[in-house]
């Protein structure tokens, strides 16, 4: 499985476009890069997933280099209900997939 | 309506009691999950379902049994447990066991062990 980085916490504020990049140097072809929000006292929930090039759609923008090896999630004029812990995944398109969720970033934003 | 629901949402119980924690999806997905997050808040798969068939078993004690009666759920069975399983477990699932189907989770179920 690709193991990814990605940074421990970002302070931003109302207003401001939020990117947060995530590396996965060893992904393999079949691999899609996925990004889940988390608030406390809730489970995850999907944002965005892409393969290659740019997706985009009604929260988040996702851009993927051509080498694929690092994505960026970007969140347009966030506000205060951002503030989550975002998780960026990556797995295979093949059977017997498992999701494995790294210590994800822990975006605040400050009003 | 909610399309993971498990229950129940907080269980506190003391050591070497079996419990059960139930999970439910209404979105006609094949594959469903049992995730741990613990205090660190680290997420952790725990076990997941195919089509009623255990497909990912990551390394987690035979104390926890996991059954699928139909393909909307799967339940997770505790026996005997322990400080350590404290944490809280989230139900999930997904149109196929594949990476191009992004995960859907339940709201968690607090489980505190005393």
């Amino acid at each position: 499985l690709a193991k990814t980085t990605q940074p421990i916490s970002m302070d931003s504020y109302e207003g401001q476009e939020v990117n947060i990049t995530c590396s996965h140097n060893n992904i393999a072809t079949n691999d899609y890069i996925t990004w889940y929000q988390q608030f406390p006292s809730q489970g995850p929930r999907f944002i965005i997933q892409g393969y290659k090039t740019k997706v985009t759609n009604e929260v988040a923008s996702l851009f993927i280099p051509a080498d694929r090896k690092s994505s960026t999630l970007s969140l347009p004029r966030v506000s205060l209900s951002d503030t989550a812990v975002y998780y960026c995944l990556v797995g295979e398109g093949t059977g017997g997939f498992k999701t494995i969720f790294g210590a994800g970033t822990r975006l605040f934003v400050k009003a | 309506d909610t399309a993971v629901s498990q229950t129940p949402k907080y269980l506190v119980t003391q050591m070497g009691n079996d419990k059960s924690i139930k999970c439910e999806q209404n979105l006609g997905h094949d594959t469903m999950y049992w995730y741990k997050q613990d205090s660190k808040k680290f997420l952790k798969i725990m076990f997941s379902y195919n089509n009623k068939e255990l497909i990912i078993n990551e390394t987690v004690p035979n104390r926890f049994s996991p059954k699928s009666p139909d393909k909307a759920h799967l339940n997770l069975h505790i026996n005997s447990l322990e400080l350590g399983d404290s944490a809280v477990y989230f139900c999930a699932s997904s149109r196929k066991n594949t990476g191009s189907s992004p995960l859907h989770f339940g709201n968690g179920t607090r489980l505190t062990v005393t």
